[in-house]
């Protein structure tokens, strides 16, 4: 079956570390999009990607980082500079501006 | 003000209750979504609309472009669908904005 896959489930950063979290697809889209979801907030777009090798920021992409190798595959890192990382961090894809599908999700909690 | 309001927060309903969310925006849009999102976290897309009305099952979704509103409604409501509901408009080709979403509880 196609869909988005998220990995790790739960993620713990100490203080100063980077730290890199999964997101694969095998439905063939050319966007993908991270997103944070904050308690009682919005989703909120950190980076998205149209296309390989190519990424734009969102409206919180200070102190985080993606790539964009292969179509399939879109990670992203919160580096030592994101200074309040505790989150729930959800991938996703879409082709052409269609219906959304969402990974199911990384909590990022800090120790 | 967040350009996309859902009301209610919370909704809290017995079994078999018919059920209406709502969502106004206040940009110009091109598409909006209905999103649940259960305990785990995961995400499905229940419809994408740019006009009109759709039905899947129990759940209808409306839109009224003129007004900047949209409705969600579940009929025959069931403790399986207690969730949150997000609503989210697209702004152009792939600038999307949520709203906070509302939790949603059916009660046996």
């Amino acid at each position: 079956d196609g869909g988005i896959t998220q990995s790790p489930k739960y993620l713990f950063r100490k203080e100063g570390q980077n730290v890199t979290l999964s997101c694969e697809q095998n439905l063939n889209h050319d966007a993908m999009y991270w997103y944070r979801q904050d308690p009682g907030q919005g989703l909120r777009l950190i980076y998205y990607s149209q296309i390989v090798n190519d990424f734009q920021k969102g409206d919180i992409a200070e102190g985080y980082s993606v790539s964009r190798e292969k179509k399939e595959s879109f990670p992203l890192t919160v580096t030592s500079a994101q200074k309040n990382p505790t989150a729930f961090y959800l991938c996703a894809s879409t082709q052409l501006g269609r219906i959304l599908f969402f990974g199911s999700g990384t909590q990022l909690s800090v120790l | 003000k967040n350009e996309v309001e859902q009301s209610p927060q919370n909704l809290t309903a017995q079994e078999g209750e018919f059920i209406t969310i709502n969502c106004s925006y206040s940009v110009g849009i091109s598409a909006l979504h209905w999103l649940q999102q259960h305990p785990g976290g995961g995400i499905v897309s229940l419809f994408m609309l740019s006009s009109g009305k759709k039905k899947h099952g129990r759940l209808i979704a409306t839109i009224n472009i003129q007004e900047k509103h949209s409705s969600l409604h579940i009929t025959a409501s069931h403790p399986r669908d207690s969730a949150v509901y997000i609503c989210a408009v697209r702004k152009g080709a792939q600038k999307l904005v949520f709203g906070q979403g509302t939790r949603l509880t059916i009660n046996p």
